[in-house]
């Protein structure tokens, strides 16, 4: 079937340092959304990514979307102890169906 | 205020026992979805509902029923059937989308209800 893989699974930063997650499909995406969950809470839609190539801003967090519609990242440059928690993908794919999630980027960062 | 809610934040169940986990929304969105997510894991799908008194089964079915007798609602029951029914159940509500893409809108989940086994 179709899936989203995400690495890394976990990743310890210290204070400042950046930060970035991937997230890969064997086939091509239509669509890839990012979610953000902080530890105890519920996933905080992020941003959504559509074409080819897209790169989007979010304060210190950049969204890629790649030529091939087939993977993304999230970067985080500067990380700060509120950027703890888990970051999610969620690919939609062309011939349609449910968003399929990742399997999620656990970040902890140490002040 | 608009939102989705679910109830009751923290759920004990006894062996052999049925509990009902109660999710509401007022985003007048058509698709609602269950999710259960298991400690350092991501989100699996248990059900999901495009309009009342029609739903699907995700991948994670087994064990749990529910229903949708009104747009706003849709409560998941956990049967005594689940096995291992300690969790976090996740509810989430989209908007549909038109044509192949009907499920990739964006998804706005509820706090969760953390569900322990006694």
């Amino acid at each position: 079937g179709q899936q989203v893989m995400q690495i890394p699974q976990y990743q310890h930063v210290q204070e400042g340092e950046d930060f970035t997650t991937y997230c890969n499909s064997s086939t091509t995406l239509s669509n890839i959304q990012w979610y953000k969950q902080r530890p105890g809470g519920h996933p905080v839609f992020l941003i959504q990514l559509v074409k080819s190539g897209e790169v989007k801003k979010q304060k210190r967090l950049t969204f890629q979307f790649g030529e091939a519609k087939k993977n993304s990242s999230l970067h985080i440059t500067a990380t700060q102890t509120t950027d703890v928690g888990t970051y999610f993908c969620a690919g939609g794919y062309v011939a349609g169906n449910m968003l399929t999630f990742g399997g999620g980027t656990r970040l902890m960062v140490k002040p | 205020d608009g939102g989705i809610t679910q109830s009751p934040k923290y759920l004990f169940r006894k062996e052999g026992q049925n509990v009902t986990l109660s999710c509401e929304q007022n985003l007048n969105h058509d698709a609602m979805y269950w999710y259960r997510q298991d400690p350092g894991q991501g989100l699996r799908l248990i059900y999901y509902s495009q309009i009342v008194n029609d739903f699907q089964k995700g991948d994670i079915a087994e064990g749990y029923s529910v229903s949708r007798e009104k747009k706003e609602s849709f409560p998941l029951t956990v049967t005594s059937a689940q096995k291992n029914p300690t969790a976090f159940y996740l509810c989430a509500s989209s908007r549909l989308a038109g044509g192949p893409a009907l499920w990739q809108e964006t998804q706005y989940f509820g706090p969760g209800t953390r569900l322990l086994v006694l």
